[in-house]
């Protein structure tokens, strides 16, 4: 079975500092791997996906995602956090019929 | 396009009701899948509905039902509530199934249980 494991469950950064979010997953067959955003009492929302091809995905907000299948990480990175990313941040790999989630960072936001 | 709806958006029962969650699903997207997210569990699949029929099914007790309608709408319902059933339930569309189908939520029911 697939699985995912996101690195630290808090990270903390300073406003136009760095984000990275690390995410590595298990996967028996070549991945499908997402990152969703989830801001406070709101449901998921997609920020990038990686099917084949490319391996460095851009997604919304600034945020990309590299994929490295000898590390088999997905690792969510941003250059320059802003206030507004402050969310709980979910990578997820696909398995037949559904998503399987990590268990997610807070991102805080420091100003 | 409008998103995904799910209504109530907030909801408290008592231990041994039951209860009935709705989703619509976001036009022209006929595969609807649930998840229940808690603080110690995270997110969890629960069942994945297409064309009327349940594809695959989380492992959760058959206490926990659902079914889609011919207009892709779906409903799940949780009989004997227990207190551990308190969670927020997700429902995401997509317009077709499988995993690899990027899935679009929906805020999500709040679900208390007393």
């Amino acid at each position: 079975a697939q699985s995912v494991t996101q690195l630290g469950s808090h990270v903390s950064v300073s406003e136009g500092a760095l984000v990275l979010l690390r995410c590595n997953y298990s996967s028996s067959v070549p991945p499908y791997l997402f990152w969703y955003v989830q801001y406070p009492n709101q449901g998921l929302q997609l920020l990038l996906k990686y099917t084949t091809g490319a391996t460095l995905v851009k997604g919304i907000n600034g945020f990309e995602a590299e994929f490295k299948k000898s590390e088999t990480s997905f690792h969510l990175t941003k250059p320059s956090a802003h206030m507004s990313d402050a969310a709980e941040y979910f990578c997820a790999v696909s398995e037949a019929q559904k998503l399987v989630f990590g268990q997610g960072t807070r991102l805080t936001i420091n100003p | 396009k409008a998103g995904v709806t799910q209504t109530p958006r907030y909801l408290i029962k008592t231990r041994g009701q039951q209860v009935t969650l709705s989703c619509s699903p976001i036009s022209g997207h006929r595969s609807v899948s649930w998840y229940q997210q808690t603080p110690g569990q995270g997110l969890q699949f629960l069942f994945e509905y297409f064309s009327e029929t349940q594809r695959n099914k989380g492992n959760f007790p058959g206490r926990f039902s659902g079914r889609q309608f011919s207009n892709s709408r779906s409903e799940m319902n949780v009989s004997t509530l227990e207190l551990g059933d308190s969670a927020l339930y997700l429902c995401a569309s997509s317009p077709n199934p499988g995993g690899r189908e990027t899935q679009y939520f929906g805020p999500g029911t709040r679900l208390l249980v007393l």
